[in-house]
């Protein structure tokens, strides 16, 4: 089945821009999704259709897919930012939905 | 505004099963599947499988295909997700999620913990 690939763990400072990579074949192909999990909480859908921002999202959270890579970008961090990032498409061959294994933000 | 409740934590041994429930309010149910998700400690967010809400075609992960049993009522604003023969890696916080016609997930419920131990 499809395989998205994501990097475990990112840091960054305050104010400054955190990028999340999310890869898998050809995955320009597909429409990427983003969501935001903080502890104990449930997921929170945060891009959608790759750059798409659901209402109430800030701006700071953007979102591309071109060339071999989607990536979700936070511009600006905050201490609040601190959570889980995971990716997902849809695999048209199982029919199902595939997530990212994650990347946790640590805001330093 | 669709908003899924989830039932509570359950505790459970090792082989018994557990039924989660996940009930739609606001308004009538709409979107294109109703999926299953759990979240494992230490791990990532992994599908297990989702319900058509108007016909009752399911789809699972291989991986839980045999132990899950998903299942709605017919007013289309409760699902139940059935999972057997727990085992002490069936821990975990499980979601449901309205699936779009796009794919996306949104919303989830809350989550329901559930603790297989003996």
């Amino acid at each position: 089945s499809y395989v998205l690939t994501q990097p475990p763990s990112v840091s960054v400072a305050p104010g400054e821009a955190a990028t999340i990579a999310c890869g898998g074949t050809n995955i320009q192909t597909k429409t990427v999704h983003w969501y935001q999990q903080k502890p104990g909480q449930a997921p929170l859908l945060l891009i959608y259709h790759d750059t798409r921002r659901p209402s109430g999202i800030p701006e700071r959270f953007s979102g591309s897919n071109s060339g071999s890579t989607a990536t979700l970008t936070i511009s600006r961090v905050e201490s609040g930012d601190e959570a889980d990032y995971y990716c997902q498409v849809w695999d048209s061959t199982s029919d199902h939905p595939v997530f990212g294994g994650g990347t946790n933000v640590t805001v330093l | 505004q669709v908003l899924l409740v989830q039932s509570g934590t359950e505790v459970k041994k090792p082989g018994a099963s557990v039924k989660v429930s996940c009930k739609a309010s606001g308004n009538t149910f709409t979107g294109q599947h109703l999926h299953w998700v759990r979240l494992v400690p230490g791990q990532g967010l992994e599908f297990m499988g989702w319900i058509n809400p108007y016909n009752g075609v399911t789809n699972f992960a291989q991986k839980f295909q045999g132990r899950v049993t998903l299942t709605r009522d017919t007013s289309i604003t409760t699902f139940y997700m059935e999972l057997s023969r727990l085992r002490s890696d069936d821990t975990a916080v499980y979601y449901c999620a309205r699936g779009s016609d796009v794919g996306w997930l949104d919303p989830w419920g809350q989550g329901t913990l559930v603790t297989v131990s003996s």
